[in-house]
């Protein structure tokens, strides 16, 4: 049972190029969120998707857009990247939005 | 704006140690509080924790909520050094419907043989 999957697990950009981060959940949750992580600030959310057809603004959101594929699959695009955005990334689902959620090993991007 | 705090930051013990950890928060309407261990990777869920005084336990870990004095806290008896890692700390505000968990930074946990 895979859980959370993301890819890619790891990815070099030049500022100013583009770049979809990928996330797909098996476990038929219905909310799906991303963080990103860096040292000393803990988890941020950028964006979430309370059900399938729904998403909203996190705490961190600019730089960033989402897309809400179907009820497995919940995508986080950099249109432009910027050295500021390298960080973790991290996508979570839960059942219900005040649910635990469930991790996905994270996606390590540089941006240079 | 809704703020969760640990402490310590870091914490260095031996094995056998007893751990304790702390949450405070502040939020507007509170709905509930988890705790999540992460080690080099995706953090696990632990405990989540709604009414206090109610201890959850899960073998040497268990975790209570005080909501009167706004904290909780995480014990580790007996440490292993598998037990190493960052324990996070969130909080669920309670938003109609809208519900976005808050994280604080983390205690950074190092168990030595």
């Amino acid at each position: 049972n895979a859980g959370v999957t993301q890819t890619p697990k790891f990815q070099v950009l030049k500022t100013g190029q583009s770049m979809t981060l990928q996330c797909a959940q098996d476990m038929n949750h219905n909310s799906m969120y991303w963080y990103r992580q860096d040292p000393g600030m803990g988890l941020r959310l950028i964006y979430y998707s309370a059900s399938e057809g729904t998403t909203d603004k996190g705490e961190v959101p600019n730089g960033y857009n989402v897309s809400r594929l179907n009820k497995r699959e919940f995508s986080l695009r950099l249109e432009s990247a910027a050295p500021s955005q390298t960080s973790v990334y991290f996508c979570a689902s839960s059942e219900l939005v005040n649910q635990p959620q469930h991790f996905g090993d994270g996606t390590r991007l540089s941006i240079l | 704006e809704d703020k969760v705090v640990q402490s310590p930051l870091s914490l260095v013990v031996h094995e056998g140690d007893t751990v304790t950890l702390n949450c405070s928060y502040e939020v507007t309407n509170f709905r509930s509080l988890l705790w999540y261990k992460q080690e080099k990777k995706a953090p696990t869920f632990l405990f989540m924790l709604t009414s206090s005084g109610i201890e959850k336990k899960s073998g040497r870990l268990s975790s209570i909520l005080d909501k009167k004095e706004l904290f909780s806290i995480l014990n580790i008896t007996a440490t292993q050094t598998g037990d190493s890692a960052v324990y996070l700390c969130a909080v669920v505000p309670h938003q109609g419907g809208s519900e976005k968990l808050v994280f604080g930074k983390g205690t950074k946990l190092t168990v030595n043989p």
